[in-house]
């Protein structure tokens, strides 16, 4: 079954500075990799996703993803926090045979002023 | 707004007791998706409907089930209530069975067992 890792519970980056939060995944097959937030009180909203073709994914509000097969890592990186994007992230992976979808235990982001 | 509606937002109830929570999918959506979000145990999957049909099963709890409606609406009854069972419980929808299609989760109903 697939499954998706995201070894650290917090980020904590300075606003301004890039961000990187980590993912690594498992899966049988070529993986469907997603991203999504979750702001406070909300539920989860869709920032990108990796299906095939180039390794770096351009998404929502400035994010992208780079996804490394050898490393079966799909980490979701932005070159300037903003305050604004402290939140939990969640890293998702489906098999394109299967009929769910797995989530990380998220990570949440925190960017200080 | 999403497009997913999940009723009731909160719920507060007792050990022991059952509730049923609702979903209606984004229009044109066939697949409805449930997670579970605790402290603890980040986002569980429990289970999967496509059309009306049970599709994939997750880490769901023999007092827990669900089902979709041919209006392709979507209940999990959560019966026995634990403590262990507040949670935030997501629905979320799809337009396919599978695939690289997003998921477009509801806002949740946050679920507190006394």
């Amino acid at each position: 079954a697939q499954s998706v890792a995201q070894p650290e519970d917090q980020v904590n980056v300075a606003e301004g500075n890039p961000l990187t939060v980590k993912c690594t995944y498992s899966v049988s097959g070529n993986p469907y990799l997603f991203w999504y937030v979750q702001y406070p009180n909300r539920g989860l909203q869709f920032l990108l996703k990796y299906i095939t073709g180039d390794n770096l994914v351009k998404g929502s509000y400035g994010f992208e993803a780079e996804f490394n097969k050898s490393q079966t890592s799909f980490h979701l990186k932005k070159p300037s926090a903003l305050v604004s994007d402290s939140a939990l992230y969640f890293c998702a992976v489906r098999d394109p045979y299967n009929n769910d979808m797995r989530f990380g235990a998220g990570t949440r982001l925190t960017v200080k002023p | 707004d999403s497009g997913v509606t999940q009723t009731p937002k909160h719920l507060i109830t007792a050990t022991g007791q059952r509730v049923t929570l609702r979903c209606s999918p984004r229009s044109g959506d066939l697949s409805v998706y449930w997670y579970q979000q605790s402290l603890d145990q980040g986002l569980q999957f429990l289970i999967h409907y496509y059309n009306g049909e049970e599709r994939a099963k997750g880490n769901i709890l023999e007092r827990f089930s669900a089902q979709q409606f041919p209006d392709l609406h979507s209940e999990l009854n959560l019966s026995s209530l634990e403590l262990g069972d507040s949670a935030l419980y997501f629905c979320a929808s799809s337009s396919h069975r599978a695939g690289a299609n997003v998921l477009t989760f509801g806002a949740g109903s946050r679920l507190t067992v006394l």
